[in-house]
């Protein structure tokens, strides 16, 4: 079956720390990828996505995601977190031949300390 | 900007009761869509919705579920007759066109509680 795994459950970092998330899927075909963020209290909201192009993406409040095809992986990265970002984070994909359902990962709970 | 919103935001229900969760997609959103996490699982997906028909369901949504979009804004899920098993949260997406890269934006989520 196609999953889609998030290795880290639970991140704790300090405020200014780098940020980087996994997440690898086991489709085989053409897939989109998003990151949805939850903040506390909030509803899920896209972070970025990619469909095609630049593997390189580039989303909301400096967070950027890079898709290696290789790898089956869409990490997502931000150079220097703070405290806001403290959140849910969802990877998902979605297997452009199945329509449009997104299959989501099982989340990170990033915590950062001020 | 516009949000998706669900009412109500917490339903508690018994078991074999029918529920019925709403949701006001964005106006301009012309595919509905249905998510669930149970607790300490993760989002999964239920139905997708186009058109005023099912595009596509996943093996959760099955006889006892049912969706329907009663008049132009609302977009409702009904569980027939509750088990323990549907306690979860359900969240409703919605995106503006078809295509598989549009973005679906998410509502709050209600959670709903059989006992």
């Amino acid at each position: 079956a196609q999953s889609v795994s998030q290795h880290n459950h639970h991140v704790i970092l300090s405020e200014a720390a780098s940020l980087e998330l996994g997440c690898n899927y086991s489709y085989g075909g053409t897939v989109n990828l998003f990151w949805y963020v939850q903040y506390p209290g909030q509803h899920l909201q896209l972070l970025l996505k990619y469909f095609s192009g630049d593997p390189l993406v580039k989303g909301i409040k400096g967070f950027e995601a890079e898709f290696i095809k290789s790898k089956f992986s869409f990490n997502l990265r931000k150079p220097s977190v703070q405290w806001s970002d403290t959140a849910e984070y969802f990877c998902a994909v979605n297997d452009r031949s199945a329509g449009n359902m997104l299959t989501f990962g099982g989340g990170t709970r990033l915590m950062v300390k001020p | 900007e516009p949000e998706v919103t669900q009412t109500p935001s917490h339903q508690v229900t018994q078991m074999g009761q029918e529920v019925i969760l709403r949701c006001v997609p964005i106006s301009n959103h012309l595919y509905f869509y249905w998510y669930r996490q149970i607790l300490g699982q993760k989002v999964e997906f239920l139905v997708s919705f186009y058109n005023n028909e099912i595009s596509e369901k996943s093996e959760i949504f099955d006889d006892q579920f049912s969706v329907e979009r009663p008049d132009g804004s609302n977009f409702t899920l009904k569980i027939r007759s509750t088990k323990l098993e549907d306690s979860a949260m359900y969240f409703c997406a919605s995106s503006e066109e078809t295509t598989p890269s549009d973005t679906q934006y998410f509502g709050p989520g209600t959670r709903l509680t059989v006992l």
